[in-house]
């Protein structure tokens, strides 16, 4: 699977949109990007996928620029509860690992 | 639709023992994966159950194996625990459908302690 780079942390005032940063260069044709996050201590949870296009669901949105090389994912109103550690991972359509990397710690301040 | 579920959801052990965890995908989901995370190496991939056979496995030493029953429930098995082996044990389940993305939907995990 492609590597990922992700900042550190990130932090975010409650209502606002956050902005999460991925890189992933070598990237192939066949890899998707996924996201998850966890919150402390608790089992990761699926948010969002995406090959090329960009995708809406109920929790977030994905942008993936042309050349595939970065995605950024996007919570339109972050809360509270928001705060998490996110993942971005890279992998083939019929892989079954996934590969975490350190992820981005997300902090939504009041 | 019931999520993953996991039991024990917390275990404490003594070096030496020997630990069972027990995964229960959701329902229709056909594979179950395995992850361990602690906090110095991260989330890591321990091995994938498919149709009741191993289909893909992690770096991890014979001490940890696994089993999956024909109704897909699985069941991970870690042998002559270690003080390294604390950590929290995720399991995930997916349809694992061919030719196509396979979102894979994670428990709450089981957090063993060894001591």
């Amino acid at each position: 699977d492609a590597k990922t780079t992700q900042p550190t942390s990130m932090d975010c005032a409650e209502g606002r949109a956050a902005n999460l940063p991925c890189n992933h260069s070598t990237i192939s044709g066949n890899e998707y990007v996924y996201w998850y996050r966890q919150i402390h201590s608790q089992g990761p949870q699926y948010i969002i996928h995406g090959l090329k296009n960009n995708e809406t669901n109920e929790m977030a949105s994905l942008i993936i620029t042309e050349d595939r090389k970065s995605s950024t994912l996007i919570l339109p109103h972050a809360t509270l509860r928001d705060t998490a550690v996110y993942y971005c991972i890279v992998r083939e359509t019929s892989g079954s690992r996934l590969t975490f990397g350190e992820g981005t710690q997300l902090t939504v301040n009041p | 639709k019931a999520g993953v579920t996991q039991t024990p959801r917390y275990l404490i052990k003594t070096r030496g023992q020997q630990v069972t965890l027990s995964c229960s995908p959701i329902s229709g989901h056909r594979s179950v994966s395995w992850y361990q995370q602690t906090p110095g190496q991260g989330l890591q991939f321990l091995f994938e159950y498919f149709s009741e056979t191993q289909r893909n496995k992690g770096n991890f030493p014979g001490r940890f194996s696994g089993r999956q029953f024909s109704n897909s429930r699985s069941e991970m098995n870690v042998s002559t625990l270690e003080l390294g082996d604390s950590a929290l044990y995720l399991c995930a389940s997916s349809f694992r459908r061919q030719f196509s993305t396979d979102t894979q939907y994670f428990g709450p995990g089981t957090r063993l302690t060894v001591l």
